[in-house]
């Protein structure tokens, strides 16, 4: 596509529950990283996939957060039993290579657990 | 790990001034740094790319210098225009990720 898409781009649920976000890259894009942004801070790195592999999988920051890029194209980050501290906008980004090429991000996804 | 500071984190300035903003880091052994504009709600749009090898770049009224050995890079506006108000942030890259600065929010007063 034209850029970065991401899906839903709010989500609202309940602590405890289950919940999926996509993001589409850039056509052509093998590298792929996923960034939580809190109100009034700076993106932190969750995971960065390189083709179909996790790469760097650091920034996840407990075993609720996973994320799958099965066939090297679209991502998806899954966070299992949800916590209100996981409310954030979680933002995609792809570069063309791997290594240090210019990041391209979407709009992001705003999810609130109540 | 990778600090990433911007100063300031807020600035309010009338139109047509020229200004900087500041972002430094702690480790040197960079591959990049990218300068983003965010605005309000909304994802992160690249400005300027400068590569390792660059000390700088230039797209229209901004210039974005980067000086590794004192951990520093400036973005430089000039002639600032109500549209210019956003949140401005750096990252740099190294061991496989990109590093944020939390960013300066920049708002122009017509």
């Amino acid at each position: 596509g034209a850029g970065v898409s991401q899906t839903p781009s709010n989500k609202v649920t309940e602590k405890g529950k289950y919940v999926e976000l996509r993001c589409d890259p850039i056509s052509g894009h093998t590298a792929l990283y996923w960034y939580r942004q809190s109100l009034g801070q700076g993106p932190e790195f969750l995971i960065y996939f390189q083709g179909t592999g996790a790469a760097d999988d650091s920034g996840l920051p407990n075993d609720r957060f996973f994320a799958v890029r099965p066939e090297g194209s679209v991502s998806t980050l899954k966070i299992q039993r949800t916590e209100r501290g996981d409310s954030a906008v979680y933002l995609c980004a792809s570069s063309l290579g791997g290594g240090p090429g210019e990041l391209f991000f979407g709009e992001g996804s705003r999810l609130t657990v109540l | 790990k990778q600090e990433v500071t911007q100063i300031p984190a807020a600035l309010s300035v009338p139109e047509g001034e020229n200004l900087v903003l500041n972002c430094s880091f702690t480790d040197s052994a960079i591959y990049n740094l990218q300068w983003f504009r965010q605005d309000p709600g909304k994802g992160l749009t690249s400005l300027l790319l400068i590569q390792s090898s660059q000390r700088e770049q230039t797209s229209g009224r901004l210039n974005a210098s980067l000086d590794k050995s004192s951990g520093r890079s400036t973005l430089y506006i000039a002639a600032s225009q109500p549209g210019d108000s956003a949140t401005y942030l750096c990252a740099l890259y190294n061991f496989n990720k990109f590093y944020f600065g939390s960013g300066t929010k920049l708002n122009v007063k017509p």
